[in-house]
């Protein structure tokens, strides 16, 4: 069945090193997304792709980036690990048709940066 | 106005009840809601998407007022399987495929 995964599942790391949280999906949506879900925020969106080689910043993008290199992933970069950005982190993809469509979301990746 | 905007709750609710939450949003050219469900510690799911005309999905009812700006989630005979946060999600005209707004949720617990 097609799906869409993140890893790790969990993460602990320091203040300050570079992180990279993996996300595929095996939907063939070329639409894909990162958020971070935070107490009392909700879900914020950081990055977004339209389809290979497309990256496109969301409300939250300072110090994070993304690349898109093939259809089926779309890896989030902490350039440098802060405890702010300590979160949940999500995945999803949705397919062509822009914000009509429904997105699918990932398991997740709970961070904490120390 | 905030773009989406839920009451956060808790709800308790005792199962069997019927209980419905309310959603606002700002922006009146808005074109796709949906009601996303999250259990504690998961994914978002896609609970429902709201048409203008109302849809029903066995006990789950989803109704858009476009006058008042609001959509509403009514859940029939409550499970307590149904405790979970519920999201409404809005998209933002023009905003492409990102354009999509998260409500903070609103907490369901179905008690015994």
């Amino acid at each position: 069945d097609a799906e869409i995964t993140q890893s790790p599942r969990h993460k602990i790391t320091e203040t300050g090193r570079q992180v990279t949280l993996a996300c595929h999906q095996t939907w063939n949506h070329n639409n894909m997304f990162w958020y971070r879900q935070d107490l009392g925020h909700g879900l914020r969106l950081i990055h977004y792709s339209y389809g290979v080689q497309d990256t496109n910043k969301g409300e939250v993008s300072d110090g994070y980036s993304v690349s898109r290199s093939n259809t089926e992933d779309l890896p989030l970069t902490l350039e440098s690990a802060a405890s702010s950005q300590t979160s949940v982190y999500f995945c999803a993809s949705s397919p062509n048709g822009g914000s009509y469509n429904e997105q699918f979301f990932g398991p997740g990746t709970r961070l904490t940066v120390l | 106005r905030k773009e989406v905007e839920q009451d956060p709750g808790p709800f308790n609710v005792p199962e069997g009840a019927t209980v419905a939450f309310n959603c606002t949003y700002s922006n009146s050219a808005s074109q796709s809601f949906f009601w996303y469900r999250q259990d504690c510690r998961k994914e978002p799911k896609l609970l429902m998407s709201v048409y203008s005309s109302g849809n029903e999905d066995g006990r789950f009812t989803a109704q858009l007022n476009r006058a008042s700006q609001y959509i509403s989630l009514l859940i029939r005979d409550s499970k307590l399987s149904d405790s979970a946060t519920y999201l409404c999600v809005v998209n933002r005209p023009g905003g492409g495929a990102d354009g999509l707004t998260f409500g903070k949720g609103t907490h369901l617990i179905i008690q015994p």
